[in-house]
């Protein structure tokens, strides 16, 4: 089943303005979050993580929220670029115990298309 | 570094033939991973090999897939007899320290099975 799920397949957005990503994750155990970006003919690659102790963490034009109540996490884009145009990847690992080795689950991904 | 190295980057072949897709990770990384991606499932992980030794074949969908590791620089993933289904891209991705360090992935194989 999926633990973690991007409802929007989808999102467009003119140059300049934010972008937002939602993620919401059904397991409680993860404590670990993580984005991924991926351009066409190309492998995932890391964006921006948050441990579960903190709600916020900046990285430049990126910043990703966590709401662990909600089981919730959203990642803003501002301002948006076409060079942003790509597929972004939601993931999250669990507490590392002895039966969890931190498996990375992954969202379906959201397609977005930044226009001039 | 030349980063996580994947061939052959397109492979199309017929029902009931074998295929080996190959993976070199990043050097000096002691984890590899298998994912496959498709519209339906998304991104999942098939293998997770630790210091060379499997630690999580959960994701492997069934006998016909199988995964090798037989040395630090090299890993198989082997689909023995294809089927339509297994269409799909297939990555390999590698980390310097283990299953919570960043994960860097190859540029994949796209697999058609006719």
């Amino acid at each position: 089943d999926q633990q973690v799920k991007q409802n929007s397949p989808s999102l467009s957005v003119q140059e300049g303005r934010i972008s937002i990503l939602n993620c919401d994750y059904t397991n409680s155990m993860f404590d670990y979050f993580l984005w991924y970006k991926k351009y066409p003919a190309e492998g995932p690659t890391f964006l921006i993580s948050i441990s579960s102790i903190k709600d916020k963490n900046e990285d430049g034009r990126f910043t990703v929220f966590l709401n662990k109540s909600a089981k919730h996490l959203s990642l803003h884009i501002v301002p948006s670029q076409p060079g942003d145009s790509a597929v972004y990847f939601c993931a999250a690992s669990p507490v590392i115990t002895t039966d969890s080795w931190g498996k990375l689950q992954f969202g379906a991904g959201t397609q977005v298309v930044v226009t001039p | 570094d030349a980063g996580v190295i994947q061939s052959p980057r397109h492979e199309v072949t017929e029902m009931g033939q074998e295929v080996t897709l190959r993976c070199k990770p990043i050097s000096g990384h002691n984890s590899l991973f298998w994912y496959r991606q498709t519209m339906m499932r998304g991104l999942e992980l098939l293998i997770y090999f630790n210091n060379n030794v499997p630690i999580d074949d959960s994701g492997m969908p069934e006998d016909r897939f199988s995964a090798k590791m037989p040395n630090a620089s090299f890993s198989t993933l082997k689909i023995q007899p294809s089927e339509p289904r297994d269409s799909a891209v297939y990555f390999c991705a590698s980390s310097l320290a283990g299953a919570t360090d960043t994960q860097y992935f190859g540029p994949g194989t796209r697999l058609t099975v006719l």
